[in-house]
C-alpha cells in the first residue's frame, strides 16, 4: 500500500520565479492538504482540496494556489517567489468522505528560494 | 479548535517509559485529540488519536484525562529512533487543518 509521495525531493529556485510541487495521496484518500514548515517551526496549513474545489485555506497569499485531479492527485503552485518562502512543503491525505480526518503525510519538499 | 500547550523538551533513557504531557484546557466535546511526531527533515507520522477512552496501538497508548483537559501520550519502551519532536493538537471532527504548535523534544539516549 503506497503512502503519500512528493516530488521533487529538493529544489532550488531564484527570486521571482514560479514552482509547482506535487502530491499524490495514499491509496483510497480522496483529500489532499498542503503545509509548509519554515525552519525550527511547526508545519502550517496553507489549504486542502476534495472534490478537485479548495474546501479551507489558510493564511497565505494568493501567491500559493493550488489544484487536484480526477486522480486525486494535488499540485502546489507558488508565484513570484521569495526569499521567506523557503521551506519543507508538506502534503497530507486523508479519506474525508469516509468520515475519518486522519492525516497521513508524505516526506516533503524542500525548497530553497535564492 | 482548542489550544495545545506541551513542555518544551523531555529527556528519557533507552528502554524506558517515556511520557508525554498535553493540555488542552478548552477542549470541546466533539474535539479529538491527535498526536502526531516529526523526526529530524521528515514529514510528520501519525501517531494515535482519541475522543474520550483511552487508545492504545502499536506505537503508543493514549491516556485522555476524565475531563479531557489533558492527556498523556506513552511510548511504552523508548528507543534511540523514537527522538523526535512530539505535537499534540486538537481536532475538530469536521475540521479540516491541523495546526501545530512548538510540541515537545523528545531526547532518548543510551
Amino acid at each position: 500500500d503506497a503512502g503519500v509521495t512528493q516530488s521533487p525531493t529538493h529544489l532550488i529556485k531564484t527570486r521571482g520565479q514560479q514552482v509547482t510541487l506535487r502530491c499524490s495521496p495514499k491509496s483510497g484518500h480522496d483529500t489532499v492538504s498542503w503545509y509548509q514548515q519554515a525552519l525550527g517551526q511547526g508545519p502550517q496549513f496553507i489549504f486542502q482540496y476534495y472534490e478537485e474545489e479548495e474546501r479551507q485555506r489558510g493564511n497565505f497569499p494568493d501567491r500559493f494556489s493550488g489544484h487536484q485531479f480526477p486522480n486525486y492527485s494535488s499540485e502546489l503552485n507558488v508565484n513570484a517567489l521569495l526569499l521567506g518562502d523557503s521551506a519543507l512543503y508538506l502534503c497530507a491525505s486523508s479519506l474525508l468522505s469516509g468520515g475519518g480526518e486522519t492525516q497521513y503525510f508524505g516526506p516533503g519538499t524542500r525548497l530553497l528560494v535564492l | 479548535d482548542a489550544k495545545t500547550t506541551q513542555p518544551t523538551s523531555m529527556d528519557c533513557a533507552e528502554g524506558r517509559a517515556a511520557n508525554l504531557p498535553c493540555n488542552h484546557s478548552t477542549i470541546s466535546g466533539n474535539e479529538y485529540v491527535y498526536w502526531y511526531r516529526q523526526i529530524h527533515s521528515q514529514g510528520p507520522q501519525y501517531i494515535i488519536h482519541g475522543l474520550k477512552n483511552n487508545e492504545t496501538n502499536e506505537m503508543a497508548s493514549l491516556i485522555i484525562t476524565e475531563d479531557r483537559k489533558s492527556s498523556t501520550l506513552i511510548l511504552p519502551h523508548a528507543t534511540l529512533r523514537d527522538t523526535a519532536v512530539y505535537y499534540c493538537i486538537v481536532l475538530n471532527q469536521a475540521g479540516t487543518a491541523l495546526i501545530f504548535g512548538k510540541g515537545t523534544t523528545l531526547s532518548v539516549s543510551s
